[in-house]
């Protein structure tokens, strides 16, 4: 089955403590995201890849760093985390090419808790 | 940079009705996508339906259908007879043509939509 999966799905953390929260997709695509989704803002980009390598910020970049060193892989990692990272996470997987390529495939979502 | 602007945060409909989500974006872009997406209670974030801007043809999904008019840019979404099910938080997004260049997928902030029986 082709889907995007995000682990973990819950984590309740402590300010500070280093956390990555992982990103695999099985579909082969080129373009990978994550997005972080707060009451009343809707989602909002962190950090996106258009391939092995390619990394760029989204809208709302600070506090987090990612990595693309697999296709299929896209890490998103909270180096110190804060109270106001505390939010809902999506990962996101496209073709970069095709008709396909406009369709972002989601995975199930992180609910993250920072105390 | 691109908006979309979702003027409802909230929408109330009763079974078997029709009810349509307003959306409004804003683009110098003339290839691009429109997208509803739904999120119930699970957090799953569902692709309801979407809309190629070089298409005239207005999209349809069974009982889901946009009303999409490009001088307007407006994209609104139909929901016919609707269902306890259809009860969800719905995101219209937009999106540049991805083989124009990269381009990123842009959100509004949601309307609620709540389905009394």
């Amino acid at each position: 089955e082709a889907q995007v999966t995000q682990n973990p799905r819950y984590l309740i953390t402590v300010t500070g403590k280093k956390l990555t929260v992982t990103c695999s997709q099985n579909m082969n695509h080129e373009y990978m995201s994550w997005y972080r989704q707060d009451p009343g803002l809707g989602l909002r980009q962190i950090y996106y890849s258009m391939n092995v390598e390619v990394t760029d910020k989204g809208d709302v970049p600070e506090g987090y760093k990612v990595s693309r060193k697999e296709k299929r892989n896209f890490p998103l990692i909270l180096e110190s985390p804060s109270p106001n990272q505390t939010s809902l996470y999506f990962c996101a997987s496209s073709s970069d090419r095709g008709e396909g390529a406009n369709v972002l495939t989601f995975g199930a979502g992180s609910r993250l808790t920072v105390l | 940079a691109q908006t979309v602007t979702q003027s409802q945060p909230e929408m109330s409909v009763q079974e078997a009705e029709t009810v349509t989500l307003s959306c409004t974006y804003d683009t110098s872009e003339s290839d691009y996508y429109l997208f509803w997406y739904k999120q119930p209670p699970s957090r799953q974030m569902i692709l309801v339906i979407r809309q190629e801007a070089y298409k005239q043809q207005n999209a349809t999904e069974n009982r889901f259908s946009v009303n999409f008019q490009k001088a307007a840019k407006s994209f609104s979404l139909k929901i016919s007879d609707s269902q306890l099910g259809d009860a969800a938080m719905y995101f219209c997004a937009y999106r540049r043509d991805m083989n124009s260049g990269y381009s990123t997928l842009t959100f509004g902030k949601g309307t609620m939509l709540l389905v009394s029986p």
